[in-house]
């Protein structure tokens, strides 16, 4: 399996603020995925991180409130921003491993916005 | 547009009994994959399911994919408390690269 590290674990914020979230993985991988997870919900996929260029961004998702980086094949940050009480939830990343059909997740962050 | 059902979204079951978990899903997919979810922690990963017929069995656990029906199973057997957490399952929607589609979870509560 990858190994993901993703960082903070977690967090509480106050509303107006951003947070950053790093997500870094041991070896090199094809794809990584943010997704957030409303409390008590399922997950939804925010956007599809590419390497070197803007991320593709889901549908009710906006680069202005969730930029995204990725500069190289290992690293990428999500940054969650001008913060409200609606987005408190747990962010994940997720990556998809070169020549793998295996999806992993980080083990998440749980934002609390007061 | 891929949409994932999954039910039942909740099951409390009795230690030593049988059930199973569907996953249906809308359109043409290659991959399922099956998820463990404890309280407060990330996404475990189960199963993969690659191809129709596909069946995959870990301890109490036993996943299979029906392509043609477009349905997936994880069956529990003989149940024991661990099992207890929310189980998911997740389609790769073909038409935009790897991206996943969740169900809505399964919340299974094992009484011992």
């Amino acid at each position: 399996s990858a190994v993901i590290s993703q960082k903070p674990s977690r967090d509480i914020c106050q509303r107006g603020t951003s947070l950053t979230i790093q997500c870094q993985v041991d070896s090199q991988v094809t794809m990584m995925f943010w997704y957030r997870q409303q409390p008590g919900q399922s997950l939804t996929l925010i956007a599809t991180a590419n390497q070197g260029s803007e991320a593709t961004y889901e549908s009710g998702f906006v680069i202005d409130k969730f930029p995204i980086s990725r500069p190289n094949l290992t690293f990428s940050t999500l940054t969650v921003s001008n913060m409200s009480p609606e987005d408190s939830s747990i962010y994940l990343c997720s990556v998809i491993r070169r020549l793998s059909t295996e999806a992993f997740f980080g083990q998440g962050t749980r934002l609390t916005v007061v | 547009e891929l949409k994932v059902e999954q039910n039942p979204l909740f099951l409390s079951m009795q230690e030593g009994k049988n059930y199973t978990i569907y996953c249906n899903y809308s359109t043409t997919s290659d991959r399922l994959y099956w998820y463990r979810q404890d309280p407060g922690k990330s996404l475990e990963s189960l199963f993969v399911l690659l191809s129709n017929g596909a069946v995959k069995q870990e301890g109490r656990l036993m996943a299979s994919l029906d392509t043609k029906a477009r349905l997936s199973t994880l069956h529990i057997t003989a149940a024991v408390h661990d099992l207890s957490a929310t189980y998911f399952c997740a389609v790769v929607e073909l038409e935009y690269g790897n991206k996943l589609v969740f169900g809505a979870g399964t919340i299974l509560r094992v009484k011992s």
